[in-house]
């Protein structure tokens, strides 16, 4: 599975935008970036996934790099409800089923 | 909005027995997943299930661990002699029928812990 490096932990006021950046740099051109996030005492929750284009979603915004090597998680205005470990994964179309979790950004919303 | 849920919450077993941990996963999906994380550690994937067999395993599901889908609805996940390894936060996952790339819905797992 192609890796994936974020920051381990970031921290945001509320109300305010939160960049979450990944770095992909051996993404191969069937790799889609999935994004998820884990609230304290819960399961995995998905939020977005894009191949090439930007993407949006009533949650957020997935920016990608035009060389595909890296991408931004974008929450427009962060809320309490935000904090979150937030997950970046590679998806190979076609490939295996599994989802491969790395650490993720553990991010701090203050009030 | 439908949701993937799982029962117990938490589950208390003495080692060496056996342990069914339940899952009901959303009713039109077709791919079910079981997936473990161990405290303070990473979500770690232990099986896919598709058309009533395993199409995918991990190194951890060995011979101790079995699925099976006995009715149109559940979903169920046996470890035939626990260890007290075994001891984490299972999550049940499934997804819709498509692409591999259709998100995975996750429940809010079964904490176990072996005594």
């Amino acid at each position: 599975d192609a890796k994936t490096t974020q920051p381990n932990s970031m921290e945001s006021n509320e109300e305010e935008p939160v960049h979450l950046p990944c770095n992909h740099s051996t993404i191969s051109g069937t790799d889609y970036i999935h994004w998820y996030r884990q609230l304290p005492s819960q399961g995995p929750e998905y939020v977005i996934h894009g191949l090439t284009s930007n993407v949006n979603n009533r949650m957020a915004s997935l920016a990608i790099a035009e060389d595909r090597k890296s991408s931004t998680l974008i929450l427009h205005r962060a809320t309490l409800r935000d904090a979150a470990v937030y997950y970046c994964i590679l998806r190979t179309q076609g490939g295996s089923e599994k989802l491969v979790f790395g650490k993720g950004t553990k991010l701090t919303v203050n009030p | 909005e439908p949701e993937v849920t799982q029962t117990p919450s938490h589950q208390v077993t003495q080692m060496g027995q056996e342990v069914i941990l339940r899952c009901v996963p959303i009713s039109n999906h077709l791919y079910f997943y079981w997936y473990r994380q161990i405290l303070g550690q990473k979500v770690e994937f232990l099986v896919s299930f598709y058309n009533n067999e395993i199409s995918e395993k991990s190194e951890i599901f060995d011979d101790q661990f079995s699925v099976e889908r006995p009715d149109g609805s559940n979903f169920t996940l046996k470890i035939r002699s626990t260890k007290l390894e075994d001891s984490a936060m299972y999550f049940c996952a499934s997804r819709e029928p498509g692409n591999s790339n259709q998100p995975q819905h996750f429940g809010d797992g079964t904490r176990l812990s072996i005594l």
